[in-house]
């Protein structure tokens, strides 16, 4: 029944590995997000997709890298992890822009610390 | 780009008491300005957004303000319970933008 749910909540994994986060949206919302919450609670976008289209890509390294099979998936890879890429990535989806409010329901994040 | 700037970073206010939280937005396009809370390990959750075309918006004990000209908003909440304690973000986007752009964060802290 979970709206937004992503996988997995818990992530331990050593510098220099790679790792990947899911993400699915049962609302039938066009849009989808990858946000990161750091150790002071900040909320920055990553990226934003509509429709399996990238939208949005904010100064994130080369090292994540986004990829949308379908409008209701957005995934995350990360390669070569590093010490600072420790942090809660919340999945976050929102309706069809045009309707005037960008209203976002966020999954409850995956928390990822690299040793 | 938009910044949002959120004051006070932490609050504290006896039970009961009345707790108002602040935030400026720099995009003058800006149209949309929620309020998002975010209780400890949980996920942010929508609890009101205000619309550029009102000034005033209220829900049972919380209300948000906006001031277009001097471009801030500001969330107030009444009559607190320690179930208000949490982190509360306010956020601000232009109208058909593809994202939020989100202000620091206030930690609230609700004394029994």
């Amino acid at each position: 029944d979970t709206a937004v749910s992503q996988t997995p909540k818990y992530l331990v994994t050593q510098m220099g590995n790679d790792k990947s986060i899911k993400c699915e949206q049962n609302l039938g919302h066009d849009t989808m997000y990858w946000y990161k919450q750091d150790s002071k609670k900040f909320l920055k976008i990553m990226f934003s997709y509509n429709n399996k289209e990238l939208i949005i890509n904010e100064t994130v390294p080369n090292r994540f890298s986004p990829k949308s099979p379908d409008k209701a998936h957005l995934n995350l890879h990360i390669n070569s992890l590093e010490l600072g890429d420790s942090a809660v990535y919340f999945c976050a989806s929102s309706p069809d822009r045009t309707s005037g409010a960008n209203v976002l329901t966020f999954g409850a994040g995956s928390r990822l610390t690299v040793l | 780009g938009e910044n949002v700037e959120q004051h006070p970073s932490t609050l504290s206010v006896q039970e009961g008491d009345s707790a108002v939280i602040k935030c400026t937005y720099s995009d003058s396009a800006s149209n949309y300005f929620p309020w998002y809370k975010q209780e400890l390990g949980k996920r942010p959750q929508l609890i009101i957004d205000i619309r550029s075309n009102v000034g005033e918006k209220k829900d049972q004990r919380i209300a948000v303000t906006l001031n277009k000209t001097a471009k801030h908003f500001s969330l107030h909440i009444t009559e607190t319970q320690p179930e208000d304690s949490a982190v509360y973000f306010c956020a601000a986007s232009r109208p058909r933008a593809q994202k939020l752009v989100f202000g620091q964060g206030t930690r609230l802290t609700i004394n029994p």
